[in-house]
């Protein structure tokens, strides 16, 4: 009866490096997406994903972010070269449809710090 | 685009008060409402939601009415306990493969 999954929980990087969350989804959802939360603020969109899919990633920023939820395997969140101002939480949400539709599941999140 | 504003907290109450917050949204067409909540260092979960006008979500002794009227869908609950206190979330979903958009929360503390 697992949950939406997220690893790691917490994750350290030093600017420059890469960071990279993972998500498992619920078993049986196929719709994935991605939130940040800055401190003391709400959930931004980022981007959401269907197997091998990028359905809307309006909420991306369009340099140094990426994501993909490959037919096997987690989806992953991959920030490149990062910066003090990427330090959030980061949370996976999955469905099992759209989410006009569906009720969203969220995982724990990753809360990322980089110093 | 579609928005949520929900009232800023920090809210603090004492046990058994009866809990009120404001939510007010801006949205295209006939969107599902949501109420949200985030319990420290977790995940959200889903509280209640309503998917069309005057319909009433409610869990836990939470409800919620969505009121197309006033566009809004305040969350109240007539006796809140400690075990109340987290940050609640007010969301929407306009249709189609449109994402959830959120409010900024609303921290909740309940005291003793």
């Amino acid at each position: 009866n697992a949950g939406v999954m997220q690893n790691p929980r917490h994750l350290v990087r030093r600017r420059g490096q890469e960071a990279r969350l993972r998500c498992s989804p619920m078993k049986g959802h196929s719709h994935v997406y991605w939130y940040r939360q800055l401190p003391e603020e709400g959930l931004k969109f980022m981007v959401y994903l269907q197997k091998e899919n990028i359905i809307d990633e309006s909420g991306m920023p369009k340099e140094r972010f990426s994501a993909e939820f490959p037919k096997e395997g987690p989806s992953i969140l991959r920030i490149q070269q990062v910066v003090r101002g990427d330090s959030a939480a980061y949370f996976c949400a999955s469905s099992s449809g759209s989410s006009y539709n569906s009720p969203l599941h969220f995982g724990n999140g990753t809360r990322l710090t980089v110093t | 685009g579609d928005s949520v504003t929900q009232m800023e907290g920090p809210v603090t109450l004492s046990e058994e008060a009866f809990l009120t917050i404001n939510c007010t949204y801006t949205a295209t067409g006939y969107p599902s409402l949501f109420w949200y909540v985030q319990y420290p260092g977790e995940g959200l979960q889903l509280l209640l939601k309503a998917t069309k006008a005057d319909d009433k979500g409610s869990n836990k002794g939470f409800e919620a009415t969505y009121r197309k009227e006033t566009t809004s869908f305040h969350l109240e609950k007539g006796s809140v306990q400690v075990s109340d206190s987290a940050v609640y979330f007010c969301a929407l979903v306009s249709g189609g493969n449109t994402p959830l958009v959120f409010g900024k929360g609303t921290r909740l503390s309940v005291i003793a």
